[in-house]
């Protein structure tokens, strides 16, 4: 079975560009996460869906960060306009249903400069 | 407010020592789990188990083995023999079962094993 899908793999873009991360979960698994990973905050959990409903969205940085799940095997986190303190691996995990464990996607590493 | 703590920001070990990760948590929850994951320096998140607030038996697989004491709020992680594969950074997560499935990671321990 595939795992968890991810594009691009890295993304390097100018300050103001609209940024769009892609992520393709495990088939059948209901849950799907969104974390940045950066040196100063280390992982955090962005926004989680489940049955595509977003849940908590709560770790969002602000308007700028949009996450949609139009059906069960795509996601996009959409970042507008993007800044230079943006830059980090974004990763998108999936899981079947709670409790359970989160599969990892191999993470995008986004650069704004 | 739920919390883990790595205290180990790095740790540095010869091939075939044995090496002792620590992991200390906080939480209200009666009902968490708790999880270790691996990051090899290709950067992916690799899962290397889970374990439930009602299960405290200790867990062994090959080389690997994890120490979850409640009483100390603690859930260790051994590497016995350790190999030069070895060398990522590990970080210890804990999920409450209130908190739908938000893990929350801890630091994370950059472990180095030299030949």
């Amino acid at each position: 079975d595939a795992g968890v899908i991810q594009s691009p793999r890295h993304e390097v873009t100018e300050m103001g560009q609209e940024v769009t991360l892609r992520c393709k979960p495990i088939s059948g698994h209901d849950y799907l996460f969104w974390y940045r990973q950066t040196m100063m905050r280390g992982l955090e959990l962005l926004i989680y869906f489940n049955n595509n409903v977003p849940i908590d969205d709560s770790g969002m940085p602000e308007d700028r960060f949009s996450a949609k799940m139009p059906n069960a095997s795509f996601s996009t986190l959409k970042i507008q306009p993007s800044e230079p303190r943006d830059s980090a691996v974004y990763f998108c995990a999936s899981s079947p249903p709670l409790p359970d464990t989160q599969y990892f996607g191999p993470g995008t590493r986004l650069t704004v400069l | 407010a739920q919390k883990v703590t790595q205290a180990q920001t790095e740790i540095s070990v010869v091939e075939k020592e044995d090496v002792t990760l620590d992991c200390v948590y906080e939480t209200r929850d009666t009902t968490y789990y708790l999880f270790w994951y691996k990051q090899p320096p290709s950067g992916e998140l690799v899962f290397l188990i889970r374990r439930n607030s009602f299960d405290e038996q200790n867990e062994i697989s090959g080389r690997y083995s994890w120490n979850f004491q409640k009483s100390t709020s603690s859930f260790n992680f051994t590497i016995t023999a350790s190999q030069v594969v070895d060398s990522a950074v590990y970080f210890c997560a804990l999920s409450e079962a209130d908190q739908g499935g938000k893990l929350i990671f801890g630091q994370g321990t950059e472990l180095s094993v030299k030949p």
